[in-house]
């Protein structure tokens, strides 16, 4: 199973928007509704942001919010604040029962 | 409060074994898929191995289907990974992780341990 594409890098101002995409297969991503988003700081864990391609898990701020068109999922961060910046993941359940994350992207704030 | 604690981690040879604990609580651990996600040294996340609510069912990545073994005591709230024919590219901080979904193993995950460094060197 191939790791799910991500940009290696994203920038933006604070207050500004920023999207992050996330292009996989029929097999995953375009398969079902099991798209998560993680964000991870510098030696931290990985955070849930995003379930089932648009829902929040309780204490996530609404400035994240995702969507899915065909095989690519977003991730989209409103009103960019410095605490935001972090690497971000993607993730799939695929066909074969299994898991498979992006590439990861590196969120900067200017 | 959910938590989740890894450990067994540790500097292992080439072609060496090593078992890997997570041990849960604040929750039903026997209600919840779990799983094993790792990531090497300044790289990205990769699913390992899952095993259903109640453990007889697992799931194996391609990279490590054969080498590794997931699997969980109920009666402890322990889900373990053992780790055989180890090589460098193991080299990596293991983390448990919970399915966030109840009794289903969906590969999505709500708590995460803090991790355990596998290194693998001679």
């Amino acid at each position: 199973q191939s790791a799910l594409t991500q940009p290696a890098s994203v920038s933006g101002s604070p207050g500004q928007s920023i999207t992050i995409s996330c292009s996989g297969t029929n097999n995953d991503v375009g398969a079902y509704n099991y798209v998560s988003w993680y964000q991870q700081h510098p030696g931290k864990a990985p955070k849930l942001m995003i379930y089932e391609v648009r829902n929040r898990p309780s204490g996530v701020s609404n400035r994240f919010s995702g969507s899915k068109s065909g095989n690519t999922a977003s991730l989209t961060i409103s009103g960019l604040q410095a605490d935001d910046e972090a690497d971000y993941y993607c993730s799939s359940y695929t066909t074969s029962t299994s898991g498979v994350f992006g590439t990861g992207t590196k969120v900067t704030v200017l | 409060e959910v938590h989740l604690l890894e450990s067994g981690g540790g500097l292992v040879q080439p072609g060496g074994s090593l078992r890997l604990s997570c041990a849960a609580s604040g929750f039903t651990f026997s209600s919840y898929a779990m799983s094993w996600v790792r990531q090497a040294p300044g790289k990205g996340l990769e699913w390992v191995s899952g095993i259903s609510a109640s453990g007889g069912t697992t799931y194996y990545a391609d990279s490590v289907k054969g080498r590794f073994t997931i699997s969980r005591d109920n009666s402890r709230n322990t889900l373990y990974l053992e780790i055989n024919s180890l090589r460098d590219e193991d080299t990596a901080v293991y983390y448990c992780a919970k399915d966030v979904r109840l009794l289903h193993f969906l590969c999505y995950f709500d708590y995460w341990g803090q991790g355990t460094l596998v290194t693998v060197s001679s």
